[in-house]
């Protein structure tokens, strides 16, 4: 596509819910990241996939928090057991290379999740 | 580890006003920098990046120079518009860092009046 698309757009859940938000990246990326937007706060890494090999995932808060790329192209960020604080906006970003320092990416429009 | 500081907002121009935003950063490696923007409703926006010491970025107007004696990367406009209003990150990805993850500001909210 031309863009990366995320969906839903709009996410609210009970908290103990579990949640899947989706991330189509621009085809043929061969990176992948996952960021956390808190309210007011700069984007923070999740984690990241080069093609179907998750190689960081370093910035997961939590166990309950988990991402899959199985085909390298679509991405799922799984979060169990919702909890108020994941309240956020979860943003998705793709990049055509494996170095992506020089090149950088190409972002998403989020998922804004808010756990009630 | 990596950080990035930037002047906290919302700031608020007049239309034509000179922009200058800060930002400080701190690395553990040689870092790119960049800024990206973020319009209302929208994705973040690649708006410019430098890749090495006094670089200097620049894209619609804006620039940004990569200092590392003072580890700074400051964004600038000489006559901003309305349109642009929106949140400024400055961010870094450290080189020397596997995943080339960025690591970002807190934002810069910019508002500028007609």
């Amino acid at each position: 596509g031309a863009g990366v698309s995320q969906s839903p757009r709009y996410k609210v859940a009970k908290r103990g819910q579990d949640v899947a938000l989706r991330c189509d990246p621009i085809s043929g990326h061969v990176s992948l990241f996952w960021y956390q937007q808190a309210l007011g706060q700069g984007p923070e890494f999740l984690t990241y996939f080069q093609n179907e090999a998750q190689l960081d995932k370093s910035g997961l808060p939590s166990d309950r928090f988990f991402a899959e790329r199985p085909e390298g192209s679509v991405s799922t960020l799984k979060i169990q057991r919702t909890q108020q604080e994941d309240s956020a906006v979860y943003l998705c970003a793709s990049s055509r290379r494996a170095v992506t320092y020089y090149y950088g990416y190409t972002f998403g429009s989020g998922t804004r999740l808010t756990v009630v | 580890g990596n950080s990035v500081t930037q002047m906290e907002g919302p700031v608020t121009l007049s239309e034509e006003a000179f922009l200058t935003i800060n930002c400080t950063y701190t690395a553990t490696g040689y870092p790119s920098l960049f800024w990206y923007v973020q319009y209302p409703g929208e994705g973040l926006q690649l708006l410019l990046k430098a890749t090495k010491a006094d670089d200097k970025g620049s894209n619609k107007g804006f620039e940004a120079t990569y200092r590392k004696e003072t580890t700074s990367f400051h964004l600038e406009k000489g006559s901003v518009q309305v349109s642009d209003s929106a949140v400024y990150f400055c961010a870094l990805s450290d080189q020397g860092g596997g995943a080339d993850g960025l690591t970002f500001g807190k934002g810069t909210h910019l508002i500028i009046q007609p």
